[in-house]
């Protein structure tokens, strides 16, 4: 039982680049969620799924896009990269839309130059 | 949405009993209390929730005002495994988007 998986671990890419940030759970959980994480800051959310073939934005959807692709799989895409979006990305799920007992993923270290 | 506020940050000595405060002085009174905790370079960890009444678990209790303007997560024996930013967050458990981790508290462990 792994939890939540995210890949890749680390990304550089440069400004105007593309990437998919990739999310998989094996819980069987409904509800999956991108959050970012800023130096010394706490985690801000980006998109939220509250179950499969629905998405809504979070505080700070701007420049991202999300498919959950499955009841397992949630990507988040930057179409393209600032030095702003520069961040470690956690992806979480959970049971149901609820923010108790979400389980996150080891997160993804990006670095925008 | 309820701000919190807690204490940048902490020390605990190893095997003592740490009380972590949150004030949450805006508190609806649907809104539930959580705290998750992120040991460094890791997600965030879920640690324990509540409304009204006081609530124990493997990992910690957490002690709830009568008010509920203010709540204590209290880990009974702090272990160097503890050391972590630790948040408390009131959520009206409506919907995703009023999510919101702030700062937290960063608790150091002293052998």
């Amino acid at each position: 039982n792994a939890g939540v998986t995210q890949t890749p671990k680390f990304q550089v890419l440069k400004t105007g680049q593309s990437m998919t940030l990739q999310c998989a759970q094996d819980m069987n959980h409904n509800s999956m969620y991108w959050y970012r994480q800023d130096p010394g800051m706490g985690l801000r959310l980006i998109y939220y799924s509250a179950s499969e073939g629905t998405t809504d934005k979070g505080e700070v959807p701007n420049g991202y896009n999300v498919s959950r692709l499955n009841k397992r799989e949630f990507s988040l895409r930057l179409e393209s990269a600032a030095p702003s979006q520069t961040s470690v990305y956690f992806c979480a799920s959970s049971e149901g839309l609820a923010f108790y007992e979400q389980y996150f993923g080891p997160g993804t270290r990006l670095t925008v130059t | 949405d309820a701000k919190t506020t807690q204490p940048n940050s902490m020390e605990s000595n190893e095997e003592e009993p740490v009380h972590l405060p949150c004030n949450h002085s805006t508190i609806s009174g649907t809104d539930y209390i959580h705290w998750y905790r992120q040991l460094p370079s890791q997600g965030p960890e879920y640690v324990i929730h509540g409304l009204t009444s006081n609530v124990n678990n493997r990992m910690a209790s957490l002690a709830i005002a009568e008010d509920r303007k203010s709540s204590t997560l209290i880990l009974h024996r702090a272990t160097l495994r503890d050391a972590a930013v630790y948040y408390c967050i009131p959520d009206g458990g409506t919907g995703a988007n009023n999510l919101f981790f702030g700062t937290g508290t960063r608790l150091t462990v002293i052998p």
